[in-house]
């Protein structure tokens, strides 16, 4: 268990919609990215959020957004859906306070399916 | 662009045989080089990494070889187990160069399957 938790593990919506993926950092941790796994992309970073401000931002479409709560979770909205968005999406998490070891860890996803 | 290429995609090795996995950067800024192994349903962990002031690393079975001047570096897993069967992926990122920023730049990851 990597301490990130993400909801939810399944999404089918359709095309058009609008969905929300939450994402729980672990404890302490301080910075939160967004990636993106296709079978043919392997897995593409989205954006970074550190102690609540945008940090980097990678291939990221405009219809999607993403935000860090005072709280450190994080969530991914991502809005008129296309069939080409079906994924799965981790959350990341790393940075404790105080120092940091270069490593990620990631949750266990959210499978969106866009029919 | 792609700036870390990974081969092979896929690797069928026989338990006990030794699986190697090769990757290769475009960026000289990348100062830190993990492998992620992934398992089916799982998010990807980290395994083992290194640092280009080093040319090999090994903990236990895994190995990276690293080859500065190449801007290459490799994965060995030695006595391949059943268990290893998983997907691995390379990484780089510029992670000392700044607090808080590790975004990693991924390979396309290798499928290894581990028969008896």
């Amino acid at each position: 268990d990597s301490g990130v938790t993400q909801t939810p593990k399944h999404l089918i919506t359709a095309t058009g919609q609008r969905v929300t993926l939450r994402c729980s950092p672990r404890s302490g941790d301080l910075s939160v990215y967004w990636y993106q796994q296709s079978l043919d992309q392997g897995l593409q970073f989205l954006i970074q959020y550190y102690n609540g401000e945008e940090r980097a931002k990678g291939n990221i479409l405009e219809r999607f957004s993403a935000q860090q709560f005072p709280d450190l979770h994080s969530e991914l909205n991502l809005s008129s859906l296309e069939l080409g968005d079906s994924a799965l999406y981790f959350c990341a998490s790393s940075v404790r306070q105080g120092g940091n070891t270069g490593e990620l860890f990631f949750g266990e996803g959210s499978r969106l399916t866009v029919l | 662009q792609q700036q870390v290429k990974q081969s092979p995609q896929s690797l069928i090795v026989q338990k006990g045989g030794i699986s190697i996995i090769n990757c290769a950067y475009e960026n000289t800024a990348f100062d830190y080089f993990p492998w992620y192994q992934q398992f089916p349903g799982k998010g990807p962990a980290l395994l083992i990494a290194i640092r280009p002031d080093v040319s090999e690393k090994k903990e236990g079975r895994f190995t990276i070889s690293f080859n500065k001047s190449a801007k290459q570096f490799s994965l060995h897993i030695m006595d391949s187990q059943p268990g290893d069967s998983a997907t691995y992926f390379c990484a780089a990122t510029t992670a000392y160069s700044g607090a808080g920023s590790y975004q990693l730049t991924f390979g396309k990851g290798t499928k290894l399957s581990v028969i008896p």
